[in-house]
């Protein structure tokens, strides 16, 4: 299986910051690599897909890049809206898996 | 906008049986694939399986082997994960997801259910 491996765990970050959380798969996936964001007792919700195409209504401080092995999910200037835990996962080989998830809380 | 209903809560005594439903309401299956994916308490989101209703085909991940049967009805667009042999710590929320569509390059999971909670307790 494609291990995937999300840094940072938990980022503390203000209103206004850019953040950057990384996501590192163990074998090439080319570009299939999608974010998530998930708030507490709600579904996930689909932020990007390929890598760096942003999913329709998904704000667009919202960003993603990297291709093979590594990719980056940014958020140019955080909202309050955007404290949640990010995921991402990767859609190239079964089985689909996710990153452990990033929580990103106010600092 | 696409719109999931999956079925209610259960609880469960450990060694017992759940099948969790998802409907797609207006028959949207045809075209795309469900993945069903959990989120136990304190955990991260875990990929348990999917289906691709109009290839007839279903994957799922070693972690339920032997434990989990994935469908898809095409005529009723609804979707089942039965999980088997449960054990406490498959307590979680129970999702499926609609894909962006039928091909590989489009698995992504584009839109989601409430979720079902399964409780498993003796």
């Amino acid at each position: 299986d494609i291990q995937m491996t999300q840094s940072p765990s938990t980022l503390s970050a203000s209103v206004g910051d850019r953040v950057t959380i990384t996501c590192r798969a163990s074998h090439s996936i080319s570009s299939w690599l999608a974010w998530y964001q998930q708030k507490p007792g709600k579904a996930p919700k689909l932020l990007i897909y390929k890598a760096s195409t942003l999913e329709s209504g998904v704000p667009s401080r919202f960003s993603g890049s990297g291709s093979g092995t590594e990719f980056t999910l940014s958020i140019s200037s955080l909202q309050p809206d955007d404290f949640a835990t990010y995921y991402c996962q990767q859609y190239n080989n079964y089985p689909y898996i996710f990153g452990q998830g990033t929580k990103l809380q106010i600092k | 906008q696409v719109q999931l209903v999956q079925s209610g809560a259960e609880v469960k005594k450990p060694g017992s049986s759940v099948k969790v439903s998802c409907e797609a309401p207006g028959g949207t299956f045809n075209s795309y694939g469900v993945s069903w994916v959990r989120k136990a308490p304190g955990q991260g989101l875990e990929w348990m399986g999917g289906v691709i209703p109009s290839f007839g085909t279903a994957h799922s991940s070693l972690n339920f082997q032997g434990r989990i049967t994935i469908t898809a009805d095409e005529s009723t667009s609804t979707s089942y994960m039965e999980l088997r042999s449960l054990r406490p710590e498959d307590t979680a929320i129970y999702y499926c997801a609609r894909t962006g569509g039928l091909w590989e390059t489009q698995r992504f999971l584009q839109h989601w259910g409430p979720g079902t909670l399964v409780i498993v307790s003796s």
